[in-house]
């Protein structure tokens, strides 16, 4: 089955980058956008992007593009997201999830543990 | 910034129906974009509970059901069980944003 494996917990300072990864399994890595999400303490998913593995294409939200890089490596099906200038509203869980299309909308049918990336001097 | 409304809470009595509604806009739910529900349990990643308005992936109950009109969308849940109790997203396309968008969530509270 679909299994999305993410990095663990990363504390930066802000100002800093961070890294995650999300190594993918059970299915074709390059048949489906990876999709990266983030959710800080008591909001909701917030989509930050997407990659297609494929062409390595990506499509980013107007408020992260010029912080915000996606990667992936086919040869060890693993996708990474590096945001940088980290400030303290980036604090967040931040997840990688599958996405497929119905109706014309993306939806995000398996997802990542999560990784938490506290920020704070 | 969420785009879609959704109530703070809803509660409700073992084996009660509750909805969940899911505001949107002529840009998102009202241009076409199909609506997708998410469920989120505590410390766990959203898991995709209904997608295409109102299809449910395998292994979802049939207690759980969606519907969509016009501008908003909700969901619905028949027979509600002590298991139910999470947060609960509504999502779609919008295309002023060129992203997908979220609702702000709602807590269902089984009494």
């Amino acid at each position: 089955q679909v299994h999305l494996v993410q990095s663990g917990t990363e504390v930066k300072k802000p100002g800093a980058s961070v890294k995650v990864s999300c190594r993918a399994s059970g299915y074709t890595f390059t048949a489906d956008y990876i999709h990266w999400l983030r959710q800080a303490p008591g909001q909701g998913p917030d989509w930050m992007g997407s990659i297609n593995p494929d062409t390595g294409g990506t499509n980013s939200a107007q408020k992260f593009r010029g912080r915000v890089s996606m990667t992936t490596d086919t040869s060890i099906t693993t996708a990474y997201l590096e945001l940088s200038r980290l400030r303290s509203d980036d604090t967040a869980v931040y997840y990688c999830a599958r996405g497929r299309v119905y109706g014309g909308s993306p939806l995000f049918d398996f997802w990542g543990q999560g990784t938490l990336v506290p920020v704070s001097s | 910034q969420s785009v879609l409304t959704q109530p703070p809470s809803v509660s409700g009595a073992p084996g009660q129906r509750v909805t969940v509604s899911c505001a949107g806009r002529s840009s998102n739910i009202g241009e076409g974009y199909d609506v997708h529900w998410y469920q989120q349990l505590p410390g766990q990643a959203p898991k995709l509970l209904i997608y295409g308005n109102n299809n449910r992936p395998s292994g979802v109950p049939d207690r759980f059901s969606g519907s969509k009109s016009g501008t908003s969308a909700s969901l619905a849940i028949t027979g509600l069980q002590a298991e139910d109790e999470a947060d609960y997203y509504c999502q779609s396309y919008d295309s002023g944003l060129s992203g997908s968008v979220f609702g702000t969530g709602t807590k269902v509270t089984v009494l």
